[in-house]
C-alpha cells in the first residue's frame, strides 16, 4: 500500500489527452517537490518531470506536470504509442523520513 | 556520459546476505547522491536509501534499518549495497540512482541488478 495514490491503469486513443493523478498528504507532496518517471517496458525507469512541472531535455512537450495542494498530476496531450509505460510519481515524506513512489500507473494506447 | 555499471545477478539462499555493486563513470564521483531503488517482479518502485559519496554518510529507508548497509570506495568510483538476512520478499531488481544534488531529482538510472532469493 503506498503512500501516494495513484489510479492503476489509463488509456485513450491516439491524439487524445490522458491525466494521470496523484494523492498524497501534507508531509509529502503539500510540503515537497514532485518528480514523475516513465517505465518502458522491460526497461530502467527515466526521469519525466522534475521539480513539479519541469522537463528534462528531450522529454516531449506534450508530457506536461503540476501540483495543487496535497495532489500532483501528469498530462499527456496527443497520446502516442510509444508512450505505452509504466507511471510513477515520487516525492520525499517529511514523516516517513523516505523518498516514496506511487504505485504506478500503467497507460495503455487504444 | 554518465553511465551506472551495476554487478550481475546473483541467487541467494533464504537468510543469506548479498552485495551488489554499482561502478560510476562520466561525471565527478563525489558530487552527486547515489541511491539505491528495488523493483520485485511485476511490482513498483521502492525506495531503499542512499549514501553521499564524499563523506559516506547514508540514509535508509526504515524498512530497511539493520538490514542494509551502502558503502562506497571513492578511488573506484563504485558503490556498494550490502542487503542481509534475506527473503524470498527481497527477489526484485536493485537499481543504483544518480540524485541531482538537494533535489531529489533521480537523473541516471544504471540496468540494476537482478537478485533472486530462493531455497
Amino acid at each position: 500500500q503506498s503512500v501516494l495514490t495513484q489510479p492503476p491503469s489509463a488509456s485513450g486513443t491516439p491524439g487524445q489527452r490522458v491525466t494521470i493523478s496523484c494523492s498524497g498528504t501534507n508531509s509529502n507532496i503539500g510540503v515537497n517537490i514532485v518528480h514523475w518517471y516513465q517505465q518502458l517496458p522491460g526497461t530502467a525507469p527515466k526521469l519525466l518531470i522534475f521539480r513539479d512541472d519541469q522537463r528534462p531535455s528531450g522529454v516531449p512537450d506534450r508530457f506536461s506536470g503540476s501540483k495543487s495542494g496535497t495532489s500532483a498530476s501528469l498530462a499527456i496531450s496527443g497520446l502516442q504509442s510509444e508512450d505505452e509505460a509504466d507511471y510513477y510519481c515520487a516525492v520525499w515524506d517529511n514523516s516517513l523520513t523516505s523518498y516514496v513512489f506511487g504505485g504506478a500507473t500503467k497507460v495503455t494506447v487504444l | 556520459q554518465v553511465q551506472l555499471v551495476h554487478s550481475g545477478a546473483e541467487v541467494k539462499r533464504p537468510g543469506a546476505s548479498v552485495k551488489v555493486s554499482c561502478k560510476a563513470s562520466g561525471y565527478t564521483f563525489t558530487d552527486y547522491y547515489i541511491h539505491w531503488v528495488r523493483q520485485a517482479p511485476g511490482q513498483g518502485l521502492e525506495w531503499v536509501g542512499n549514501i553521499k559519496p564524499k563523506s559516506g554518510s547514508t540514509l535508509y529507508a526504515q524498512k530497511f534499518q539493520g538490514r542494509v548497509t551502502m558503502t562506497r570506495d571513492t578511488s573506484t568510483s563504485t558503490v556498494y549495497m550490502d542487503l542481509s538476512s534475506l527473503r524470498s520478499e527481497d527477489t526484485a531488481l536493485y537499481y543504483c540512482v544518480r540524485e541531482v544534488p538537494e533535489s531529489y531529482t533521480f537523473d541516471y538510472w544504471g540496468q540494476g541488478t537482478l537478485v533472486t532469493v530462493s531455497s
